[in-house]
């Protein structure tokens, strides 16, 4: 079965802080993506990465930056994490286009800015 | 870029009914049309998906129809049960771009 797994199901931060929201896929895929969910909104797009070291934004890019620095492992950051920031968090990869679309989810986390 | 409209936002059905949950979209480049179920404190999992090619697609009882000359698809679960309580979304793409996603629909089956 397809994993992945962002590191935290619940996180509190405060105004300010530094945040580091990670996610780690086991299947070898080439894409990775992450989403935010708001009630109401559905799934916004943030940043998403196509091969290691490689970035593109999303429509919702600002305040956030990403790494990968491994092909499993994509990481979001907060740079200065801001209440409008509370929000489900959702990390997900998908294989390349010639093998199929399919996008697999991690199970979130959500974050609280307080 | 893509625009992806989903109705309703809540649906509530009895058990053993049908549940139709519709979505348009505006980009008519998008080719790759899935539907996602999420349960109660997980992610989002896949449960069909249907390319531009093909107008409709069965599995069990969920059903999945595009027209897209009209650029709309729709999500059909038929004989539908307490555990198709999830919130639903739909999504549209380019194949090989990001999934643009919809709102969600939060479907309530009454037992």
């Amino acid at each position: 079965d397809v994993k992945v797994t962002q590191s935290s199901r619940y996180l509190v931060k405060r105004t300010g802080e530094k945040v580091f929201l990670e996610c780690v896929q086991d299947m070898d895929h080439e894409n990775m993506f992450w989403y935010r969910q708001d009630p109401g909104l559905g799934l916004r797009l943030i940043y998403f990465s196509y091969d290691v070291k490689m970035k593109e934004k999303g429509d919702i890019p600002e305040g956030y930056s990403v790494s990968r620095e491994k092909k499993e492992r994509f990481s979001l950051i907060l740079e200065s994490a801001s209440t409008n920031q509370t929000s489900m968090y959702l990390c997900a990869s998908s294989p390349p286009t010639a093998l199929g679309t399919e996008a697999f989810f991690g199970q979130g986390t959500r974050l609280t800015v307080v | 870029g893509e625009n992806v409209e989903q109705h309703p936002s809540t649906l509530s059905v009895q058990e053993g009914d049908s549940a139709v949950i519709k979505c348009t979209y505006s980009d008519s480049a998008s080719n790759y049309f899935p539907w996602y179920k999420q349960e109660l404190g997980k992610g989002p999992q896949l449960i069909i998906d249907i390319r531009s090619n093909v107008g409709e697609k069965k599995d069990q009882r969920i059903a999945v129809t595009l027209n897209k000359t009209a650029k709309h698809f729709s999500l059909h679960i038929t004989e539908t049960q307490p555990e198709d309580s999830a919130v639903y979304f739909c999504a549209a793409s380019l194949l090989g771009t990001p999934l643009v996603f919809g709102k969600g629909t939060r479907l309530s089956v009454i037992a």
